[in-house]
């Protein structure tokens, strides 16, 4: 119930080309979906985040799409670039009103390489 | 510079002496969390704090403490590490649980 699978574990890309990565969770009380980018050596840091309210979520190259019926979000990165080559983890938590719980759960991380 | 601060960064020991792990930040934070990151396992969190003295289990808790005296602090105890805690442990804080939450620069831990 308080999973989250992330896929794939590895993705290889060309320059210019887009990366997906996808995840499903089985929780439906869970309203917050934040995706985190670690580069090596560092601590993770929030690269963009949704809530259920909305289908879609856009910035800049990055787009996160949920689709709440499917319990699924995923990351598309356009147009990868080889600074974008990092981990990435999705991550899912509910509102503390709802809940009584500070919990967020993440996934298992997609390291993903840009190749040029 | 707002962050989160960790100490030590590297620490090898050896089975069954206590260690501490600092985390402090200074961004007026009310939501404190540890977690350990493991490979293919992702990030699992140890422990979380949504204000002083109010601290939960996260999802593995075994082995492991936390107190909340200060907001700013929250320290993660290894009572007698065994040589499974060996991993990657972050300190992150945040305003709230859905807000952003901001790493520090983790901890590389090897219990011998």
């Amino acid at each position: 119930q308080q999973q989250v699978k992330q896929s794939p574990q590895s993705l290889i890309v060309q320059k210019g080309g887009i990366s997906i990565i996808n995840c499903a969770y089985e929780n439906t009380a869970f309203d917050y979906f934040p995706w985190y980018q670690q580069f090596p050596g560092k601590g993770p840091a929030l690269l963009i985040a949704i809530r259920p309210d909305v289908s879609e979520k856009k910035e800049g190259r990055f787009t996160i799409s949920f689709n709440k019926s499917a319990k699924q979000f995923s990351l598309h990165i356009m147009d990868s670039q080889p600074g974008d080559s990092a981990t990435y983890f999705c991550a899912a938590s509910r509102e503390v009103w709802s809940s009584n719980t500070g919990k967020l759960i993440f996934g298992q991380g997609t390291t993903l390489q840009v190749k040029p | 510079e707002a962050q989160v601060t960790q100490n030590p960064r590297y620490l090898i020991t050896v089975t069954g002496k206590k260690l501490t792990v600092t985390c402090s930040q200074n961004m007026n934070h009310e939501y404190m969390s540890w977690y350990r990151q493991d490979p293919g396992l992702g990030l699992r969190q140890i422990y979380y704090s949504m204000n002083v003295e109010v601290t939960d289990k996260g999802d593995v808790p075994e082995g492991y403490k936390v107190s909340r005296k200060e907001k700013r602090n929250f320290p993660l105890i290894l009572e007698s590490p065994s040589p499974n805690q060996t991993s990657l442990y972050f300190c992150a804080s945040s305003f709230a649980i859905n807000n952003e939450q901001f790493f520090g620069p983790g901890t590389r831990l090897t219990v011998l």
